[in-house]
C-alpha cells in the first residue's frame, strides 16, 4: 500500500457537530484528494489540493472545508454535521510528475452522523 | 449525464469464466483510463492503467480503450474466487489532475 493514513477510521457524531477528518501521506505526493462513497453514486470528488495550502472545489464540496498546511496533511472539516454527511470518506493522493493520473487511496474513514 | 457511466450489476461468474466489465464516458478531453479494484470495506486499488486508445495487458487481466466510441473494457480471464469484488472505471484529462469515476460494478467469481 501507498503510505497513506486516514484517522479515525470510524466515528459516530450527532447532527450539528463539528468534524475533522485527517489524511497523512509519506510519499512527498503533491495531490491530494478527498471522496466520498455512496450507495448509488459511486466515488464523489469533495476538494482537492494541489500543494501546501492550495485547495479547490470538486463537485460535492457544499457543506466541507479543507485545509493543507503541510504537503504530508490534508483535513477534511464538516463544520455542522448533517445526516446526509453519513458516507465513507477517502483520501488519495497523486504526483503528476512521477505518475500522471494515478492516484492511490487511503484505507477510508467510515462516518456516521445520528 | 454522468460522465463516466458503468453498469453496476451485480455479475455474478462461475470460476475460470472470462469476465467483461464496461464503462463509457461522454468527456473527449479524457486521455487516461483507469481500473480500479475495490473490496468489500476497503480503499479502491489501482489495477490497471492505460493512456489514449489501446489495450494493455497484466497477467490475466486486460484493459482496453476505444477512444472512437468512447468505451472502456477490463477484461479478467480464468476469473478466481479472489477477483470478487467492486470493480471501478474511471477517466481523466487536462491539466486538473482529476478523475472521474463511475459508479462500480460488483462482480462475484464462485468456485
Amino acid at each position: 500500500d501507498a503510505g497513506i493514513t486516514q484517522s479515525p477510521r470510524h466515528k459516530v457524531t450527532e447532527t450539528g457537530t463539528p468534524v475533522t477528518l485527517r489524511c497523512h501521506q509519506t510519499e512527498n505526493h503533491r495531490y491530494m484528494y478527498w471522496y466520498r462513497q455512496d450507495p448509488g453514486h459511486g466515488l464523489r470528488l469533495i476538494h482537492y489540493s494541489y500543494g501546501v495550502k492550495d485547495t479547490d472545489k470538486g463537485e460535492v464540496s457544499d457543506g466541507y472545508s479543507v485545509s493543507r498546511s503541510k504537503t504530508e496533511d490534508f483535513l477534511l472539516t464538516l463544520e455542522s454535521a448533517t445526516s446526509s454527511q453519513t458516507s465513507v470518506y477517502f483520501c488519495a493522493i497523486s504526483d503528476p510528475g512521477q505518475v500522471n493520473y494515478e492516484q492511490y487511496f487511503g484505507p477510508g474513514t467510515r462516518l456516521t452522523v445520528t | 449525464q454522468k460522465e463516466v457511466e458503468q453498469d453496476p450489476g451485480p455479475l455474478s461468474v462461475p470460476e475460470g469464466a472470462i469476465v467483461s466489465l464496461n464503462c463509457t464516458y461522454s468527456n473527449s478531453a479524457f486521455q487516461y483510463f483507469m481500473w480500479y479494484r475495490q473490496y468489500s470495506r476497503k480503499g479502491p486499488e489501482l489495477l490497471m492503467y492505460t493512456y489514449s486508445s489501446g489495450n494493455k495487458e497484466d497477467g490475466r487481466f486486460t484493459a482496453q480503450v476505444d477512444k472512437s466510441s468512447k468505451y472502456i473494457s477490463l477484461f479478467i480471464r480464468d476469473s478466481q474466487p479472489s477477483d470478487s469484488a467492486t470493480y471501478l472505471c474511471a477517466g481523466g484529462g487536462g491539466s486538473n489532475y482529476k478523475l472521474t469515476f463511475g459508479k462500480g460494478t460488483l462482480l462475484t467469481v464462485n468456485p
